[in-house]
């Protein structure tokens, strides 16, 4: 059964740093693995889609990464902003069709 | 925007009240989700349908009933529901459910519902 893990549940830090989200999963049959960023009592936002076959992708400030051999991505935030702060989502399409999600990580820019 | 809609954005319901929540989108995509997101948990994939068959059923209670008229509308009715039942609704679309393709997934905003 697969599972999806983030790291760290919580992160705040000062605006301007570049910051670092982790996801992990426990099968790496995948189809491909998805980043979405959720405001407040919102819907999802997708903000970068890698697939299988992929190593990365990049999205203006986001640099999503994934080593899909050690069931690993990364979401880099460059420069980041107090406009960022939101909870960040991974998950992973697996070979039936359907997303599997992690918890996701809270984040919070302050100014 | 997404190009998926959702309506109501918030319910409040009775235990013994039935309703329904409504979602469209305007992508021109096969298939459309229902998910379930309550508080401190992942999302919880609840239907799936596939041009307008439904293809997954994730052991969801009958008090919850989909239905999807054509591939631009799907809706979740509602009856004798729990407490435990309130979270986010969020429906969800994609170009298509089987197959290697991307298939990224597009939410719509979500409804909140709270049973009481």
């Amino acid at each position: 059964k697969q599972e999806v893990t983030q790291i760290p549940a919580a992160l705040s830090v000062p605006e301007g740093e570049n910051l670092v989200l982790n996801c992990s999963f426990t099968d790496s049959a995948i189809y491909n693995l998805q980043w979405f960023r959720q405001d407040p009592g919102k819907g999802l936002t997708s903000l970068l889609l890698i697939q299988s076959s992929q190593r990365e992708q990049t999205s203006g400030r986001l640099n999503a990464s994934l080593d899909k051999s050690s069931g690993r991505s990364t979401l880099y935030i460059a420069a980041s902003q107090p406009g960022d702060s939101a909870t960040y989502l991974c998950a992973v399409r697996n070979q039936g069709g359907k997303l599997i999600f992690g918890q996701g990580t809270e984040l919070s820019v302050k100014p | 925007e997404t190009g998926v809609t959702q309506t109501p954005r918030h319910l409040v319901m009775g235990m013994t009240n039935k309703k329904s929540l409504k979602c469209e989108q305007h992508l021109g995509h096969n298939a459309m989700y229902w998910y379930k997101q309550s508080a401190k948990k992942p999302l919880e994939l609840m239907f799936v349908y596939s041009l307008e068959e439904r293809v997954e059923n994730n052991s969801v209670p009958s008090r919850f009933s989909p239905e999807c008229p054509n591939s631009s509308h799907l809706f979740l009715h509602l009856h004798t529901l729990q407490p435990e039942d309130s979270a986010l609704y969020l429906c969800a679309s994609s170009q298509d459910f089987l197959g290697r393709g991307a298939y990224e997934q597009y939410f719509g905003p979500g409804t909140r519902l709270t049973v009481t």
